[in-house]
């Protein structure tokens, strides 16, 4: 069965450090998406993807952060300057479709900004 | 704005003792609704969702929900719990546009 994966697992970065964190969608969705969930605390949305444009993004979701299909599999997801409070559980998911759509999630990437 | 309650921070029940995890959401329009699960160490799996038609919706390993618009709520249950079901259960909603709005999650326990 086809599968959303990650890389990598753990990423452990200084304050201030750029990240990418990257994912393979499934190969014939057309949406992608990236949340996160901080340790505790609820799966937050974060942005969407089509078209290779963002079609919607949240309140957290600033000038720090930035996403890319470089190609015709990776998905991006990009942190400048890295903050503490962006440590994380970073989840990646796709659909073949948009709004109510079935999302496939990924395993996700613990970041660990110290 | 749209929001996923589930009341239940941690349940325990005993193997092969039925299951109910409760859900009940925010939203003004007819909701899409979700239950996945999530294992330690693994991604967010789909158990089930619920778009239209018949409000009790069954999905993969057993698991059943029920959309109860009157109660806003979005019920899981499974009749009779493994020990493999042990796991944290998410509630979300798609609420407008794409994204999915979560619950907090129910960590279940299962004991033998």
């Amino acid at each position: 069965e086809p599968e959303v994966t990650q890389t990598p697992s753990h990423q452990v970065t200084q304050m201030g450090q750029e990240v990418i964190l990257r994912c393979v969608p499934i190969s014939n969705h057309l949406y992608f998406y990236w949340y996160r969930q901080i340790l505790g605390q609820k799966v937050e949305f974060l942005v969407s993807f089509y078209n290779n444009e963002i079609s919607e993004k949240s309140e957290i979701f600033d000038d720090q952060f930035s996403v890319e299909r470089p190609d015709g599999s990776n998905f991006t997801l990009k942190i400048r300057s890295t903050k503490l409070e962006d440590s994380a559980m970073y989840f990646c998911a796709s659909s073949e479709m948009g709004a109510g759509d079935t999302q496939y999630f990924g395993p996700g990437t613990r970041l660990t900004v110290l | 704005a749209q929001s996923v309650t589930q009341p239940d921070i941690h349940i325990t029940v005993s193997e092969g003792a039925s299951l109910e995890l409760r859900c009940n959401y925010s939203y003004g329009a007819t909701p899409y609704l979700f239950w996945y699960v999530q294992s330690p160490g693994q991604g967010l799996q789909l158990l089930l969702k619920y778009f239209s038609g018949d409000t009790l919706v069954q999905g993969i390993k057993g698991f059943e929900a029920e959309f109860k618009r009157s109660q806003s709520s979005f019920n899981l249950r499974k009749p009779s719990v493994h020990w493999s079901d042990a796991a944290e259960y998410f509630c979300a909603v798609g609420a407008g546009g794409n994204k999915l709005v979560f619950g907090a999650g129910t960590i279940l326990r299962v004991k033998s």
